[in-house]
C-alpha cells in the first residue's frame, strides 16, 4: 500500500546550492502537484504536472525553480542557487484523475533547511 | 490573495467535548471543498469532503456543514479525542482550476 512517496525527508544546503526534491505519485496516480509550506502559513500551490508536461506552473517562483515529471521515474522539484527565504516543506501530492470532486494524496514532505 | 482562510490558528478543547472549526472563502467558483489532518512531521490526509451541492456531510465523528450564500464551513468534531491533536487544514477547489488552495491551518489541541 505505497502513498506517495518523497525523499529526502530532510535536506540541508547552503546559499547558492542546488536542490533536488524528489516524489513518486501512488501507484495509478498520474497527476503530481508541488506545495509549499513556511512556518505558520498554509499550502502554498506550485506547480501541477502529468506525465511529461507541465500543466499549471502559475504558484513557481519565476527564477531558480523548475519542475519536471519525466515518462519513467519521479516527480523532480529543482532549485537552484538556494537563498535562505527558500527554507520551507516542500510537500508533493497525486491524484489519479484531473477532474470534479478529486481530491489529493499527500506525501511526508521533504523539509528543506538552507544555511 | 488568500482565498481560503481560518483565521483562528488554534483551539482547545476537552476531552468528549464539540471541537468546531472554521473556514470562511472569498471566490465564488469553489465548488469542492475539503478538510486535511497534519500530525507534526507528517503529509496531510485526508479527512472529510463536500460537494457544493450540499450543505451537510458527514463521516462518523466529523460533520462538515457548508453555507454557500456566508462562503463558510465548519468541521465539527463530536465528541473530541486526544488522537485528533493536530493542525487542521480547509481546502477548497474549482472544477475549472488546477491549483486546490489551503488555508493556514487551525491547531487543535484535545486536552484528557
Amino acid at each position: 500500500n505505497a502513498g506517495v512517496m518523497q525523499n529526502p525527508r530532510h535536506l540541508v544546503r547552503r546559499r547558492g546550492q542546488e536542490a533536488r526534491l524528489r516524489c513518486s505519485p501512488m501507484k495509478g496516480h498520474s497527476h503530481v502537484y508541488w506545495y509549499r509550506q513556511l512556518p505558520e502559513e498554509g499550502l502554498k500551490f506550485m506547480v501541477y504536472l502529468q506525465k511529461e508536461n507541465i500543466i499549471d506552473e502559475s504558484g513557481m517562483p519565476k527564477e531558480r525553480f523548475s519542475a519536471e515529471f519525466p515518462k519513467e521515474g519521479p516527480s523532480i522539484l529543482r532549485i537552484q542557487q538556494v537563498v535562505r527565504g527558500d527554507s520551507a516543506a516542500y510537500f508533493c501530492a497525486s491524484s489519479r484523475n484531473k477532474g470534479e470532486n478529486e481530491k489529493l494524496f499527500f506525501g511526508s514532505g521533504t523539509q528543506l533547511s538552507v544555511l | 490573495d488568500q482565498q481560503v482562510k481560518q483565521n483562528s490558528p488554534s483551539l482547545s478543547v476537552q476531552e468528549g467535548r464539540i471541537s468546531i472549526l472554521n473556514c470562511d472563502y472569498t471566490n465564488s467558483m469553489f465548488d469542492y471543498f475539503l478538510w486535511y489532518k497534519k500530525y507534526p512531521a507528517e503529509g496531510p490526509t485526508f479527512l472529510i469532503s463536500i460537494s457544493s451541492i450540499k450543505d451537510k456531510n458527514e463521516d462518523g465523528r466529523f460533520t462538515v456543514f457548508l453555507n454557500k450564500s456566508a462562503k463558510h464551513l465548519s468541521l465539527h468534531i463530536v465528541p473530541s479525542q486526544p488522537g485528533d491533536s493536530a493542525v487542521y487544514f480547509c481546502a477548497a477547489s474549482a472544477y475549472n482550476n488546477n491549483d486546490m488552495r489551503f488555508g493556514a491551518g487551525t491547531r487543535l489541541t484535545v486536552k484528557p
